[in-house]
């Protein structure tokens, strides 16, 4: 238990559906964090906030949307996604961005299928 | 452009012998290393770190090293267990714009043999 959940833990969905991903932390952290995992390639970085402010977004497609209501909570919508955008969807936190020594604390992830 | 490589993508080693995983990196301004572990079903969570300012770091049967003029870093495990199975990510940071974000590499896939 790292102190960070994500659900749901499994989603199949067509490329008409909209979906959304949560994310919670129970850590007092003041950065949030998106990832995509696909097979054999680098955690991909999608959405950084910090304070609740978007301090990078990593050329992601506009079918992702990500959402940051507070600090402990983050949001990924999702809408007409392409098969390709299948893979493991990872939330991280830290206590902020400020440091080289910041320590990230991820939840277990999304398993996404797009189909 | 992959700024962090790790480029065995697994290793396998016998329980109670040496795991060394290699990580190398390109950007000059990093400053900053990590190492994350990752089982299945679950999220990567931290393992050691080191600072550029240090060339070693060891935390009981973990010790990284880094050469800074090689741009590259290993993680030794001694003695490696199979509970050490796992994936382990390198990860790099430098400050960028006042933040440091850590750029992450694919990972090596740890198989520790009974």
């Amino acid at each position: 238990e790292t102190g960070v959940t994500q659900t749901p833990r499994h989603l199949v969905m067509g490329m008409t559906n909209k979906k959304s991903l949560k994310c919670e932390q129970h850590l007092g952290h003041n950065a949030m964090y998106w990832y995509k995992q696909s097979a054999k390639k680098p955690l991909e970085l999608m959405f950084v906030y910090s304070l609740e402010e978007r301090v990078e977004n990593n050329s992601v497609p506009s079918r992702f949307s990500p959402e940051c209501p507070n600090s402990s909570h983050l949001f990924l919508h999702l809408h007409t996604l392409q098969p390709e955008d299948s893979a493991l969807y990872l939330c991280a936190s830290s206590q902020g961005t400020s440091r080289g020594a910041e320590t990230q604390y991820f939840g277990p992830g999304t398993r996404l299928l797009v189909l | 452009d992959q700024q962090v490589k790790q480029n065995s993508p697994s290793l396998s080693v016998q329980e109670g012998r040496i795991s060394i995983l290699n990580c190398d990196y390109t950007n000059s301004m990093f400053d900053y290393f990590l190492w994350y572990k990752k089982y299945p079903a679950e999220g990567p969570t931290f393992l050691i770190s080191i600072s550029s300012i240090k060339d070693k770091n060891e935390d009981g049967r973990f010790t990284v090293f880094l050469n800074k003029s090689a741009k590259h870093l290993s993680l030794h495990i001694v003695p490696s267990q199979p509970g050490d199975s796992a994936v382990y990510f390198c990860a790099a940071s430098g400050a960028s714009g006042g933040s440091y974000i850590p750029t992450f590499g694919r990972g090596t896939s740890l198989i520790v043999h009974p």
